[in-house]
């Protein structure tokens, strides 16, 4: 069971801003950077967001991430088609000495 | 270019041992800068974390694995491995190797995969 909680699912037509939240603790997001992977089923995760709001180099500045308190969102604006996929949050836990991911939510592109 | 890749068999029995070894191109295990890790994915279901491994050996698991997981390097090789013992159908799953970013600054752990391998499905299967 994963310590990080994300909604199932979002959806948004091409050109919609879709925001995914990620609920978690003082042990975890409270406590350490965020990071957000894109994942394409029967793909490898990609890294979207790491520290909180910073983009790899090749990530389109259409995704954003931000942190606040114990919780952290990733945006996604001007939706696109190939935007379809899961993403997941994850963060490093004091009290579990361990990394953990979020539930992970379904983005689909209506 | 960094890749990593998965290798091991894709079919294991109930109550045997699992093993994987993660074989890395482009860097060097050795040069102590990355952690590398584990990360699995049931059917299904989400992203687990394994554990990971430095350079030196000293490793970290998740509590939930930590009694049936060992996680090994061999740097003249350039590999990194993986041990699950007594394993369930529980343990059916993709499982990715990754390269992790792993350091304590003041604002906490820092910590991010990138680049992961394409993945290796393992079946728990008689």
């Amino acid at each position: 069971q994963s310590v990080l909680t994300q909604p199932p699912s979002a959806s948004g037509t091409p050109g919609q801003r879709v925001t995914i939240s990620c609920s978690g603790s003082s042990s975890n997001i409270g406590s350490n950077t965020v990071n957000w992977y894109q994942h394409l089923p029967g793909t490898a995760p990609k890294l979207l967001i790491y520290s909180n709001n910073q983009r790899p180099s090749g990530v389109p500045d259409r995704f954003s991430g931000s942190k606040s308190g114990t919780s952290a969102s990733l945006a996604i604006s001007g939706l696109q088609s190939e935007d379809e996929a899961d993403y997941y949050c994850a963060a490093w836990d004091d009290s579990l000495n361990g990394y953990v991911f979020g539930t992970g939510t379904k983005v689909t592109v209506l | 270019q960094v890749q990593l890749q998965e290798s091991g068999p894709g079919l294991v029995k109930p109550s045997q041992t699992l093993s994987l070894t993660c074989t890395v191109s482009g860097d060097s295990i050795s040069s102590g800068t990355y952690y590398w890790s584990w990360v699995r994915q049931p059917a299904g279901k989400g992203l687990e974390w394994i554990g990971h491994i430095y350079a030196s050996g000293s490793t970290n698991y998740s509590p939930s694995l930590n009694s049936r997981v060992t996680i090994s390097v061999e740097t003249s090789k350039n590999q990194f491995s993986l041990k699950l013992s007594s394993v369930t159908a529980a343990d059916t799953a993709v499982y990715y190797c990754a390269r992790d970013t792993h350091y304590y600054d003041s604002g906490g752990w820092v910590n991010w995969f990138d680049p992961w391998g394409q993945g290796t499905l393992v079946t728990v299967s008689s």
